[in-house]
């Protein structure tokens, strides 16, 4: 069993909808990222949290500790939101990854 | 845009040669982190660097290592190739190596003929 679970692994959606990509793991941790990777390669941090909630135009965070859950999610979703959203989770001095969210949003 | 360059952006290799790939993070980054993503896989976290000593490695063997220059330049030096070794292999910046936001460059990929 993988350290870092996401899901769903493939999601698919209609331009506008809300969105969630949940993120849960089993071990302790200092911070939590959410990432985004388009094709191509490039990866850019969208968010990291250690507790609570964090906002960023159409793009909400949550992370709840004691549970070890937290959920990305997209308000208003475009096409251009296409691409892999993926959990990392520090823990000591180590970074385990998520296998990722492939989103595909359609017009 | 990151602030975090790496080079070079795409090479070619043969199994048994050595490569070093490089990076130049954000000025004031003190901690560089270096990860390997294989084709349609998530990355792997290789190691990392906080003031210029490796505080954290992932499974990765020895002749997978690394070095970062008080200019906040940083390399990933790797030997012995093998083909299972070609990826993409990214670096991340970051201000704190406990909870400081990453800033990634966009990669070197690797392929190992």
């Amino acid at each position: 069993k993988n350290e870092v679970e996401q899901s769903p692994q493939n999601l698919t959606a209609q331009e506008g909808e809300f969105i969630t990509i949940n993120c849960s793991y089993s071990v302790g941790i200092s911070a939590l990222h959410w990432l985004q990777q388009h094709p191509g390669g490039g990866i850019v941090s969208l968010f990291m949290l250690s507790s609570g909630k964090k906002k960023h135009g159409r793009l909400i965070a949550t992370i709840n500790i004691q549970e070890k859950h937290s959920s990305l999610h997209i308000t208003a979703s475009h096409p251009r939101d296409s691409a892999v959203y993926i959990c990392a989770v520090r823990s000591n001095n180590d970074m385990r990854f998520g296998a990722g969210t492939r989103l595909t949003v359609k017009p | 845009e990151t602030g975090v360059t790496q080079s070079p952006t795409h090479l070619i290799k043969t199994r048994g040669q050595q490569v070093t790939l490089r990076c130049s993070s954000q000025s004031g980054h003190n901690t560089v982190s270096w990860y390997q993503q294989a084709l349609g896989q998530g990355p792997q976290f290789i190691f990392q660097y906080y003031r210029e000593e490796e505080n954290g490695r992932g499974n990765f063997p020895p002749r997978f290592s690394g070095l970062q220059f008080p200019n906040y330049s940083s390399e990933l030096n790797v030997n012995a190739l093998e083909l299972d070794d070609s990826a993409l292999y990214l670096c991340a910046s970051s201000w704190d190596y406990g909870t400081g936001e990453l800033f990634f460059g966009e990669g070197s990929r690797l392929t190992v003929l």
